[in-house]
């Protein structure tokens, strides 16, 4: 099945800095990943997401980047804020739409002021 | 986004004892459902997905028997813990996943089981 493995666990970055976080997958016929940032005792939310007929995709300060070749794909969050302290998983999903998702291990992001 | 509601928030049971989880799709009809599990400080795993009026799939490792899942319409799925144990003390989250296969997943709140 899919693996997917995710780095840092833990980035700590000054405000107004930029993080990235990075992922990759085993499974290449995965073909959507998604990033959420979850808060502490609270679901999951969705930031961000990417197909795997785009290689790039950004929204305000967050972008993502997949590599189909090298099977990774990155989180890219600049000028970062204080709310954006959390914990952030990427995701993939193989074997067909209507599958679950193969989450990483999560990053804790903490944003010092 | 999809609007996706469980009930309950938080549930204390005894060892023993059975626990129902329902989670809703308030604003579109979602033929499929997964449920995951989240220790403290832990990723989320898949345990099974469920889909409307057939039997649900269930992920290697998660017994069947225990965690029984119920997908009886478009809008309801539900996951019944089985004689929990301490063991079985975690957030149960579901998502929703509309008509079209390259639909985004959307969370529920999840649900806080802890088994005394």
């Amino acid at each position: 099945g899919e693996n997917v493995e995710q780095h840092p666990s833990t980035l700590s970055v000054q405000e107004g800095d930029s993080a990235v976080i990075k992922c990759t997958y085993s499974d290449s016929a995965s073909n959507y990943f998604p990033w959420y940032k979850q808060e502490l005792g609270k679901r999951p939310q969705l930031i961000i997401d990417i197909r795997s007929n785009v290689g790039e995709k950004k929204d305000q300060r967050i972008a993502v980047t997949l590599n189909k070749t090298a099977k990774h794909f990155s989180l890219h969050i600049t000028e970062t804020q204080p709310e954006d302290s959390a914990v952030y998983f990427c995701a993939a999903r193989a074997r067909g739409g209507a599958d679950g998702l193969t989450f990483g291990k999560g990053t804790h992001l903490i944003i010092q002021p | 986004g999809a609007v996706v509601s469980q009930h309950p928030s938080r549930v204390i049971c005894k060892s023993g004892t059975s626990v129902k989880i329902e989670c809703r799709s308030l604003d579109f009809q979602a033929t499929t459902m997964f449920w995951y599990r989240q220790f403290p400080k832990k990723s989320l795993m898949l345990m099974a997905t469920s889909n409307e009026g057939s039997k649900a799939t269930y992920e290697q490792g998660v017994e069947k028997d225990k965690f029984l899942i119920n997908h009886a319409s478009l809008t309801l799925s539900t996951l019944t813990v089985t004689s929990a144990h301490p063991e079985d003390s975690s957030f149960y989250i579901c998502s929703t996943q509309g008509l079209a296969a390259t639909d985004t997943q959307y969370f529920g709140p999840g649900t806080r089981l802890t088994v005394l």
